[in-house]
């Protein structure tokens, strides 16, 4: 299957500092890339979705100017959490589907655990 | 709006057995795609199976079988032979008909974490 990787596994910040994710696809263009959110032993929830050369689309009630998506490729879209506070931290996963295949499977990335202190 | 409820938070069975994990759903719509989807310690998610809604056999990937009613929105996963390695979280979750680029997004239920016991 289709790889996506994320990077970094793991960031611990201080609050008030930005932080960068990448989430890239190694053998496929993703024009759409969607990003998730999960809190300890909690599901995954929709951010928003990250569409190459324009605007990303967000779900009712995550702040756009809090977390930033750039997808300025058909490889990489990046998160960037801006101005991070203690309740920001948490594991952000990032997915792509895989268009020229034209099936339904989602392919995820490894995972970024955030801790913000 | 989509929902999609697991109400098992957990389970356990002894290596070898049987298991059946739970998984319920609300849409309106008459097209989607429903799916399994492990998260081991790792958390890497893992595609376990999917089902098409339109497909009325149920599908099957080795020892993981799906029970997929559509009239009463049910999709639950039967593993069989459990193994060590089946521990992990698992996610049911629904993908709107992909007619529309940009429409692939999944909604996740709260999932089950299954420990198979040796």
């Amino acid at each position: 299957g289709a790889v996506v990787s994320q990077h970094p596994s793991w960031v611990i910040c201080k609050s008030g500092t930005s932080v960068k994710i990448e989430c890239r696809s190694l053998d496929f263009q993703a024009t759409t890339m969607f990003w998730y959110r999960q809190f300890p032993k909690q599901s995954l929830m929709l951010m928003a979705t990250s569409n190459e050369g324009s605007k990303a689309t967000y779900e009712q009630g995550v702040e756009k100017d809090k977390f930033l998506i750039n997808h300025a490729s058909l490889t990489l879209s990046t998160l960037t959490v801006t101005s991070a506070h203690p309740e920001d931290s948490s594991f952000y996963i990032c997915s792509a589907p895989d268009r020229v295949q034209m099936n339904t499977e989602a392919f995820f990335g490894q995972g970024t655990r955030l801790t913000v202190v | 709006a989509q929902t999609v409820t697991q109400s098992q938070p957990e389970m356990s069975v002894q290596e070898a057995e049987t298991v059946t994990l739970s998984c319920t759903y609300d849409t309106s719509e008459s097209n989607y795609y429903l799916f399994w989807y492990k998260q081991p310690p790792s958390r890497q998610m893992i595609l376990v199976i999917r089902q098409e809604a339109y497909k009325q056999q149920n599908a099957t990937e080795n020892r993981f079988s799906v029970n997929f009613q559509k009239a009463a929105k049910s999709f639950s996963l039967k593993i069989s032979d459990s193994q060590l390695g089946d521990t992990a979280m698992y996610f049911c979750a629904f993908m709107p008909s992909i007619s529309n680029f940009g429409n692939e997004k999944l909604t996740f239920g709260t999932g089950t974490r299954l420990t198979i016991i040796p």
